[in-house]
């Protein structure tokens, strides 16, 4: 079946660094969501992307939409530890049940 | 706060019950889903609900059920539990049944013993 794979699983880095996740659909999608979960929380929607290509940034955080809409990236620049969580990609399919496939989340860990 | 309200909050049992999880979604919200999240296997999406009719299913258990009432809450039925159910249990609610946004409750940390 239509799977969406994240990487990293995890990613430990020094406050100040960069951080990137990327989301790999199997298959093209209509459209993908990025979602944050901040450890002891409940995830947290970010943004929507859907046009082939797109690029939007919200302050430090960029994301982007591949040409073919299979694949996602989310990166960070300049981490702070409030940017500490679990990152999930989501992955509308653009079949007739148009569910949300997720990604396994990429965790990731912010040194001081 | 999302507007999304879960009880309870925590939940311990013992192998072999029934539970209930219940979940009010936000205001305007007809569509419900209900996750499973444990700590190997990320967010597992169980069903959707849209204005009290069953829309989706995923890796739902034959032990587990839901309904969404008129009121639009809904209620997810975990029997003959087991120890592996063990989770968070999240809801999450969007506007209709295709509408692209969930916003997530806090969740309800069931451990079976």
């Amino acid at each position: 079946g239509q799977q969406v794979m994240q990487i990293p699983q995890y990613q430990h880095v020094q406050e100040g660094e960069d951080f990137t996740t990327y989301c790999n659909s199997s298959t093209t999608l209509s459209n993908i969501q990025w979602y944050k979960q901040r450890p002891g929380g409940h995830p947290v929607f970010l943004i929507q992307l859907v046009k082939s290509g797109e690029v939007k940034k919200q302050k430090r955080l960029t994301f982007q939409f591949g040409e073919a809409k299979k694949n996602s990236s989310l990166h960070i620049t300049a981490t702070q530890t409030t940017d500490v969580g679990t990152y999930f990609c989501a992955g509308k399919n653009p079949g007739n049940n148009r569910k949300l496939i997720w990604g396994l989340g990429t965790s990731l860990a912010v040194n001081p | 706060d999302s507007g999304v309200t879960q009880t309870p909050k925590h939940l311990i049992t013992a192998t072999g019950q029934r539970v209930t999880l219940r979940c009010s979604p936000r205001s305007g919200d007809l569509s419900v889903y209900w996750y499973q999240q444990s700590l190997d296997q990320g967010l597992q999406f169980l069903i959707q609900y849209y204005n009290g009719e069953e829309r989706a299913k995923g890796n739902i258990l034959e032990r587990f059920s839901a309904q969404q009432f008129p009121d639009l809450h809904s209620e997810l039925n975990l029997s003959s539990l087991e120890l592996g159910d063990s989770a968070l249990y999240f809801c999450a609610s969007s506007v209709n049944s295709v509408s692209d946004t969930q916003y997530f409750g806090p969740g309800t940390r069931l451990t079976v013993l």
